[in-house]
């Protein structure tokens, strides 16, 4: 069955440091991953997908992300994080049906 | 406005009763979806829908009902609450088009108290 690893629950930056959080996933096939943001209150929103191709994606507000295959990994990658960045991240495994199957999240605390 | 909408946001309901969370989407969306947000679980399925009068179950269907008459609207019904459905419920479409995008796109979710 598919499923998503995501191994950090919570994660502190300081404002300005560079960020990376992890993601691992199995799935029998080429998969379709995504890193979605969710904001206190809010639905998810969409940052990055990769689909196939280059395995370096770019995501909107700044984020990217690298597939590794070998590593079965789709870490979620920020250069320098600011206070807004501070949300939940989850990671996801598209597979048949447009279903996804989501981690279980990681907070992101942005410290001054 | 264009969007996907859930109503209510907030519910407190007691054990026993029915309730139902409506979702509606302008998009025309072929595919719906409700999942459930729990700490330490993430977000699980419930069901989706692929098309008006096509639904199936997801990863934790017990306990509740969908339909799907028309596109646009995706209801979930909880027959008959409890406490382990005190959750933050979201829905979510997707164009679900050939190429398996799969990017969902998710209401602002419900959040259900059953007391």
């Amino acid at each position: 069955a598919q499923s998503v690893t995501q191994p950090d629950i919570h994660i502190t930056v300081s404002e300005g440091a560079s960020l990376e959080l992890r993601c691992n996933y199995s799935y029998g096939a080429t998969p379709y991953l995504f890193w979605y943001v969710q904001s206190p209150g809010q639905g998810l929103q969409l940052l990055l997908k990769y689909f196939s191709g280059d395995t370096l994606v770019q995501g909107i507000k700044g984020f990217e992300a690298e597939f590794k295959r070998s590593q079965s990994s789709f870490n979620l990658r920020k250069p320098s994080v600011h206070w807004s960045d501070a949300a939940e991240y989850f990671c996801a495994v598209g597979t048949g049906f447009q279903k996804l199957v989501f981690g279980t999240g990681t907070r992101l605390l942005v410290s001054p | 406005d264009a969007g996907i909408t859930q109503s209510p946001r907030y519910k407190i309901t007691e054990t026993g009763r029915q309730v139902t969370l409506m979702c509606h989407q302008t998009w025309s969306h072929s595919y719906m979806f409700w999942y459930r947000q729990d700490l330490g679980h993430g977000l699980r399925l419930i069901y989706y829908s692929a098309a008006a009068d096509i639904t199936d179950k997801g990863e934790v269907p017990d306990g509740y009902v969908v339909s799907r008459s028309k596109t646009e609207n995706f209801p979930l019904t909880l027959e008959s609450a409890t406490r382990s459905q005190t959750s933050v419920y979201f829905c979510a479409s997707s164009e679900g088009v050939g190429a398996g995008t799969g990017e969902l796109f998710f209401g602002e979710g419900s959040r259900l108290t059953v007391l």
